[in-house]
């Protein structure tokens, strides 16, 4: 089973600041990685998918990165609505399909 | 524009079998010919991937869950559904079904692009 391992756990930020989040994968998952964002008591919304390709409708100041072992996603600016939890999940080898624990972008 | 719901009792008994509907409209599971999921959140964690199934009925389960989870479709009601059984209080989440996310260039994904709102179910007595 691959393990994503995602940093930090907790990103105090304020509006208009840049986020970097990681994940890292216990083993290669080539290009395989999808980002998600989840708001409380909601379901979870595909941002990225294949490491860098925006998912319909997603603003262009989120952007993901990586291949291999380490993934990034950047958040340019922030805004208001993007305080959240993100998630990354790969689709390499699978069962299973894994997510990683999460990282919390809350306001500094 | 499709759009999935999650249906079933929000509370089962220990040692009972959770079951699971999900609806899809707006589209058929036919017209996306890949997996679609089932994904659970307990309270205050992360997300776990519990299985998925292929439009036309082939399935893959996450190895922790396997011996406990059966997921089937069925594409005249355009539903797919989750049993697990012999559920514990460990099993208490959110229960999300997903669509596979489709990519106009490099075909289907197995990563989620529309999500259930979730159902919470509970196992208590």
């Amino acid at each position: 089973e691959i393990v994503l391992t995602q940093s930090p756990a907790t990103l105090s930020l304020s509006p208009g600041e840049r986020a970097t989040l990681s994940c890292r994968a216990s083993q290669s998952v080539s290009s395989y990685l999808a980002w998600y964002q989840q708001k409380p008591g909601q379901a979870p919304r595909l941002l990225i998918y294949d490491a860098s390709n925006r998912a319909t409708g997603i603003p262009a100041r989120f952007s993901g990165s990586g291949s291999g072992t380490d993934f990034t996603l950047t958040i340019s600016g922030l805004e208001p609505e993007d305080f959240a939890v993100y998630y990354c999940q790969q689709r390499y080898n699978w069962p299973p399909l894994t997510f990683g624990g999460g990282t919390k972008v809350e306001i500094k | 524009q499709l759009q999935l719901q999650e249906s079933g009792p929000g509370l089962v008994k220990p040692s009972e079998t959770l079951s699971l509907t999900c609806t899809v409209s707006g589209g058929s599971i036919s017209s996306r010919s890949y997996y679609w999921g089932w994904i659970r959140q307990p309270p205050g964690k992360g997300l776990e991937w519990i299985g998925s199934i292929y439009y036309s009925g082939s399935t893959y389960y996450n190895p922790s869950l396997k011996s406990r989870v059966t997921i089937s479709v069925d594409t005249s009601k355009n539903q797919f559904s989750l049993k697990l059984s012999s559920v514990t209080a460990a099993d208490t989440a959110v229960y999300y079904c997903a669509s596979p996310h489709y990519d106009i260039l490099t075909g289907y994904k197995n990563a989620f692009d529309i999500w259930g709102q979730g159902t919470m179910v509970t196992v208590s007595s």
